[in-house]
């Protein structure tokens, strides 16, 4: 199947400083790629849908001044966490989808820890 | 907009039962339902993908059907063992939109 990487793994922050996680879909390129936030022992909460050269969509309630998302080619998307807050502790993945693939399937990363102290 | 609901949200068993996890979902329009696995602190393993057109998935122990008419697909795990034990995801979508999930089960099997 389809591989997609997350870098990095695990990040620990203070207060008030910006941290970019990288997502990159290895053996295909993704037109559209997806970033979930998960809180502790709850599920994947869609975030904002990212579209290679064109802005990002972003769910209601999700800040887009303060998780800026860019998708500047057809392998790698970022999410920046400007500002980051212990609230913004979280665990971020991100999913992409093979757009020659016929069932629409979402492949994801391995998940970026977050914790901003 | 599409609610994915996972039924029991916990679920403890002892080794060797076969099991049951319940996913409803409320637009039945989907294009594909999937269930996925996930250990603490880890990310997502994809289990069984079902397409629309199709009732049901196999693979191994694990057995996933779909019943788009009433909104509902379940995975049936046979024979389980402790390197079960994990948080069972499903999710849903509709063509190009996302991946919906559930909460959720997290399942334990006891030795």
């Amino acid at each position: 199947g389809a591989v997609v990487s997350q870098h990095p793994s695990w990040v620990i922050c203070k207060s008030g400083t910006s941290v970019k996680i990288e997502c990159r879909s290895l053996d295909f390129q993704a037109t559209t790629m997806f970033w979930y936030r998960q809180f502790p022992k709850q599920s994947l909460m869609l975030m904002a849908t990212s579209n290679e050269g064109s802005k990002a969509t972003y769910e209601q309630g999700v800040e887009k001044d303060k998780f800026l998302i860019n998708h500047a080619s057809l392998t790698l998307s970022t999410l920046t966490v400007t500002s980051a807050h212990p609230e913004d502790s979280s665990f971020y993945i991100c999913s992409a989808r093979d757009p020659m693939g016929t069932t629409y399937e979402q492949y994801f990363g391995p998940g970026t820890r977050l914790t901003v102290t | 907009k599409q609610e994915v609901t996972q039924i029991p949200a916990a679920l403890s068993v002892p080794e060797g039962e076969n099991l049951v996890l319940n996913c409803s979902f409320t637009d039945s329009a989907i294009y594909n339902l999937q269930w996925f696995r996930q250990d603490p602190g880890k990310g997502l393993t994809s289990l069984l993908l079902i397409q629309s057109s199709q009732r049901e998935q196999t693979s191994g122990r694990l057995n996933a059907s779909l019943d788009k008419s009433s909104g509902r697909s379940t995975l049936y795990i046979a024979a389980s063992q402790p390197g079960d034990s994990a948080t069972y995801l499903c999710a849903s979508h509709s063509g190009n939109t996302p991946l919906v999930f559930g909460k959720g089960t997290r399942l334990s099997v006891i030795a």
